[in-house]
């Protein structure tokens, strides 16, 4: 089953700070989160596994919390060049399904 | 650069025709994953295989659309008598591993598919 995003979109000034969350009614073993830029592929930021937090990418951070089954992406002190869409991913039995994504657009 | 490899990068089919699409993984990759993207929506899950084995097709549509990871050479997305609806881009992504939870998807540049 397809987990939840939060917000749809978020329109942010250069320097401000958002927090996009996933959430899923399946108990979730780790979340991956991807950037999606408008034309091209979906890139790689993180994998946050059970009982982790990781920082992985530039001002980027993420949060696990598996009892809730949700998880949350920070980024902070945006820049321009976070602008795209986000979408966390989930692995199922045996597929890997994405969020419907959260559409971020950093203003100068 | 080993990366994953789709092609062709566009696709234009009339109606009634037939859409062939390549995807190539990352080497030492055996795993791929092939997902829809309609515009300014999300990836929707369509097929999971491994070399020879079509291990998910949940998210397939039942007609139409078949797919296939051969032995040897690149795995195929065949969408037989395309209609306006399929009009789409579509991504696929590969990892090394299927179960493993540590395993990010790498994705290729997608195919944009046009059905006029």
């Amino acid at each position: 089953q397809q987990p939840v995003q939060s917000p749809q979109a978020v329109i942010l000034r250069e320097g401000e700070d958002a927090v996009i969350n996933c959430s899923s009614s399946k108990a979730l073993y780790s979340v991956h989160w991807y950037r999606q830029k408008h034309g091209e592929a979906p890139v790689f930021l993180m994998i946050l596994l059970k009982g982790g937090e990781q920082k992985g990418h530039e001002k980027i951070s993420a949060s696990f919390n598996e009892k809730k089954q949700q998880s949350s992406l920070y980024l902070t002190a945006s820049q321009l060049s976070y602008s795209g869409t986000y979408f966390c991913g989930t692995r199922g039995i045996p597929n890997f399904v994405f969020g419907p994504g959260t559409r971020l657009s950093v203003l100068p | 650069n080993a990366g994953v490899m789709q092609n062709p990068r566009h696709l234009v089919r009339r109606r009634g025709q037939e859409a062939r699409l390549r995807c190539s993984p990352m080497k030492g990759h055996s795993h791929v994953y092939w997902y829809r993207q309609l515009p300014e929506e999300g990836l929707k899950f369509m097929v999971y295989l491994q070399k020879e084995n079509i291990i998910d097709e949940s998210g397939m549509p039942k007609e139409r659309f078949s797919a296939e990871f051969p032995k040897e050479g690149p795995s195929i997305l065949r969408i037989q008598q395309v209609v306006r609806g399929d009009s789409a881009a579509y991504f696929c992504a590969s990892s090394p591993t299927g179960t493993n939870q540590n395993s990010p998807l790498h994705f290729g540049n997608g195919t944009r598919l046009t059905v006029t």
